[in-house]
């Protein structure tokens, strides 16, 4: 059982649209992460959120925790071919330290 | 950010034999590593918490015999798949948490012929 889903699980568009990856649980998470991972590497940090509600913004990068702390979006402004990868959200639970990923999305964005 | 390396990055290795993987924080401290498993084109899945001076916590369906984990030191967690087969190829990957986040190492890609 997938603890963490997200969707779409791929995704390719144009170089310049707008996209929103989401994850979502049934599970409360004291912590959620979104990574990105290009082929044959490990999996890099983007962003970490805690607190429900939270906005962050990473450049062009939008995230968003929920308020329940349960899921949480990703939205990209004006993608760009170097977007392109397997972008995974992680979370924590409040009474253990491992992180769950999520499903994953792989994203293509054409020039 | 964190520094987190694996040792080797790809390995090739016949069927029956043994592979360890080395994982180190290289700048600071972990008391605990966690060793991931992903095949391609799907997500991470954790196999094992990995803790320092104490035996490693296995996630459910992972062979702790097949699966062996050391973490003998602070900045050093190894993975052992003893026996390897085929099926056990795959890209393995090791993390250590800093407060909130965890930071990767590069991965290690196992192939048993």
């Amino acid at each position: 059982t997938q603890l963490l889903e997200q969707s779409p699980q791929f995704l390719s568009i144009q170089e310049g649209e707008n996209l929103t990856v989401y994850c979502n649980s049934s599970s409360v998470f004291s912590s959620l992460q979104w990574y990105r991972q290009e082929p044959g590497e490990g999996p890099v940090l983007l962003v970490t959120v805690v607190t429900g509600g939270e906005v962050k913004k990473l450049k062009r990068l939008t995230f968003q925790f929920g308020d329940a702390r349960k899921d949480s979006s990703l939205h990209i402004t004006a993608a760009q071919p170097g977007d392109t990868g397997l972008y995974l959200c992680a979370g924590r639970y409040s009474s253990a330290s491992k992180i769950i990923f999520g499903s994953g999305t792989r994203l293509s964005i054409r020039p | 950010g964190a520094v987190v390396s694996q040792h080797p990055s790809w390995v090739i290795c016949k069927s029956g034999t043994s592979v360890k993987i080395e994982c180190r924080s290289l700048d600071f401290q972990a008391t605990t590593m966690f060793w991931y498993r992903q095949f391609p084109k799907q997500s991470l899945m954790l196999m094992a918490t990995s803790n320092e001076g104490s035996k490693a916590t296995y996630e459910q369906g992972v062979e702790k015999d097949k699966f062996l984990i050391n973490h003998a030191s602070l900045t050093l967690s190894t993975l052992t798949v003893t026996s390897a087969h085929p099926e056990d190829s795959s890209f393995y990957i090791c993390s250590a948490p800093v407060g909130f986040e965890q930071y990767f190492g590069p991965g290690t890609r196992l192939t048993v012929t």
